[in-house]
């Protein structure tokens, strides 16, 4: 059983659509992170949440600690949001990382 | 560019071999942390340092192990290396432990052969 799960796991996308990628946990967290890694490898941080709502540009992350859920939305999307997303979290001990097996986003022109 | 640093990019070496990864966070940041990336198990935490203390363990193996310098720069040791380690080994950094965002390197990717 994975203490985190994304969906969906594949997605396709139109250049200007609006995107939601979501994660579900079933642990007690202190954090959530939303990370990219991109087709050369690098990973890169969008966003550490432990509640509410952040925004960076048109990328816009979610948490509802009650259900335990969080998303990811972008904004009039561009072929560059290409890449994977992927929700991890770290439990309420601070110990311990769980990580999502991530989304896989493809925006077409 | 995070401004974490690690070496080598690649490495590739024979089972039962053994291979030092490392690792220089960004400046000032306090906090190390070790990832790795595998094609079946995807990412996967395996340690954190904090100002060259031990603050978190989480799947790493009795055959890796890490440390971080007064420098705080850390290095990742793996030992009797099998096909199966063979994997992009991440570090990142944050300026101090708990909730805290963190910069990843460009990672390090290890062929076990």
């Amino acid at each position: 059983k994975n203490e985190v799960e994304q969906s969906p796991q594949n997605l396709t996308a139109q250049e200007g659509e609006f995107i939601t990628i979501n994660c579900s946990y079933s642990v007690g967290i202190s954090a959530l992170h939303w990370l990219q890694q991109h087709p050369g490898g690098g990973i890169v941080s969008l966003f550490m949440l432990s509640s509410g709502k952040k925004k960076h540009g048109r990328l816009i992350a979610t948490i509802n600690i009650q259900e335990k859920h969080s998303s990811l939305h972008i904004t009039a999307s561009h072929p560059r949001d290409s890449a994977v997303y992927i929700c991890a979290v770290r439990s309420q001990s601070g110990n311990q990382f769980y990580f999502g097996t991530g989304t896989s986003l493809t925006v077409i022109p | 560019d995070s401004g974490v640093t690690q070496t080598p990019k690649h490495l590739i070496t024979a089972t039962g071999q053994r291979v030092t990864l490392r690792c220089s966070p960004r400046s000032g940041d306090l906090s190390v942390y070790w990832y790795q990336q595998s094609l079946d198990q995807g990412l996967q935490f395996l340690i954190q340092y904090y100002n060259g203390e031990e603050r978190a363990k989480g799947n790493i193996l009795e055959r890796f192990s890490a440390q971080q310098f007064p420098d705080l720069h850390s290095e990742l040791n793996l030992s009797s290396l099998e096909l199966g380690d063979s994997a992009l080994y991440f570090c990142a950094s944050s300026v101090a432990t708990g909730g805290r965002e963190q910069y990843f390197g460009p990672g390090t990717r290890l062929t076990v052969t």
